[in-house]
C-alpha cells in the first residue's frame, strides 16, 4: 500500500511557467515532507522540505505546499527552466519509521 | 571534497551468487541508508544504521544483508535468497538528528545474468 503518492507519471510545462508537482499521502503520522530532484544516472539531490507545523515554505524560485486536512501536497516552480527537467520525488518521515517513505516520481520536462 | 561514492556503477549478479554492494562516505555522518528503486517505481529503504555496529531493517530487508564496521562504509549485500534483484540501489547519509537532509550516493545498477 503505497503511503505516499504522486499519481502524474510526467508534467509537461513550457520554459517560463509554472510547475506545479502534486503529491498526496495516507499516513496522518507523518510529520515532515520532503522534495528530492533525481537526474538519470545521478543519486537523488535535497531540494526544499517541510514541517507539518508549517502551511508554506519557500526557497528561491521553488515553494512547498502543505495542505494537512487534505493530506496533499504540492511543489511550485516558478519560472521553470530548461535544467529543471528531471524526476522529481516526494517523501515523507514519521509514524516510527526511521527512513524516508518515497513516491513513485513525477517526470518533469521543460519544454522551450 | 565530501561525498558518498558507490562502486561499482554497474554489477552482474550470476543465478544464486552473492554480490556486495559498496558505499563510503567522507562527510562524517553517523547515519547510512539504504534503498532499492525499481522502474516506475519510489525509493524503498532496505537497511539503515544510526551508528557503528549498529543497524535495522527497512520495509524490504529480505534477501539482503549489512555491516556497519565503520563510521565511513556501509556495503550491502544482496544474497541468492532475493529472487527479484535487478534494481538501482542508492546509498545515502545523514548527520544525527538531520535525516531530512540525506545525501545520496550516485547508485549502483545491479543486473542479474
Amino acid at each position: 500500500d503505497q503511503q505516499v503518492k504522486q499519481n502524474s507519471p510526467s508534467l509537461s510545462v513550457q520554459e517560463g511557467r509554472i510547475s506545479i508537482l502534486n503529491c498526496d499521502y495516507t499516513n496522518s503520522m507523518f510529520d515532515y515532507f520532503l522534495w528530492y530532484k533525481k537526474y538519470p544516472a545521478e543519486g537523488p539531490t535535497f531540494l526544499i522540505s517541510i514541517s507539518s507545523i508549517k502551511d508554506k515554505n519557500e526557497d528561491g524560485r521553488f515553494t512547498v505546499f502543505l495542505n494537512k486536512s487534505a493530506k496533499h501536497l504540492s511543489l511550485h516552480i516558478v519560472p521553470s527552466q530548461p535544467g529543471d527537467s528531471a524526476v522529481y520525488f516526494c517523501a515523507a518521515k514519521g509514524g516510527g519509521a526511521d527512513g524516508l517513505t518515497f513516491g513513485k516520481g513525477t517526470h518533469l520536462i521543460i519544454q522551450p | 571534497d565530501g561525498g558518498i561514492t558507490q562502486s561499482p556503477k554497474y554489477l552482474f549478479r550470476k543465478e544464486g551468487q552473492n554480490v556486495t554492494l559498496s558505499c563510503e562516505q567522507n562527510l562524517n555522518h553517523d547515519a547510512m541508508y539504504w534503498y532499492r528503486q525499481d522502474p516506475g517505481q519510489g525509493l524503498r529503504l532496505i537497511y539503515y544504521s544510526q551508528i557503528v555496529n549498529d543497524f535495522q531493517k527497512g520495509d524490504i530487508a529480505e534477501g539482503y544483508s549489512v555491516s556497519r564496521e565503520k563510521k565511513e562504509s556501509f556495503p550491502l549485500t544482496v544474497t541468492s535468497a532475493q529472487k527479484n534483484p535487478t534494481a538501482f540501489y542508492l546509498c545515502a547519509s545523514s548527520r544525527t538528528g538531520e535525516w531530512e537532509t540525506q545525501y545520496f550516493g550516485p547508485g549502483t545498477r545491479l543486473l542479474v545474468l
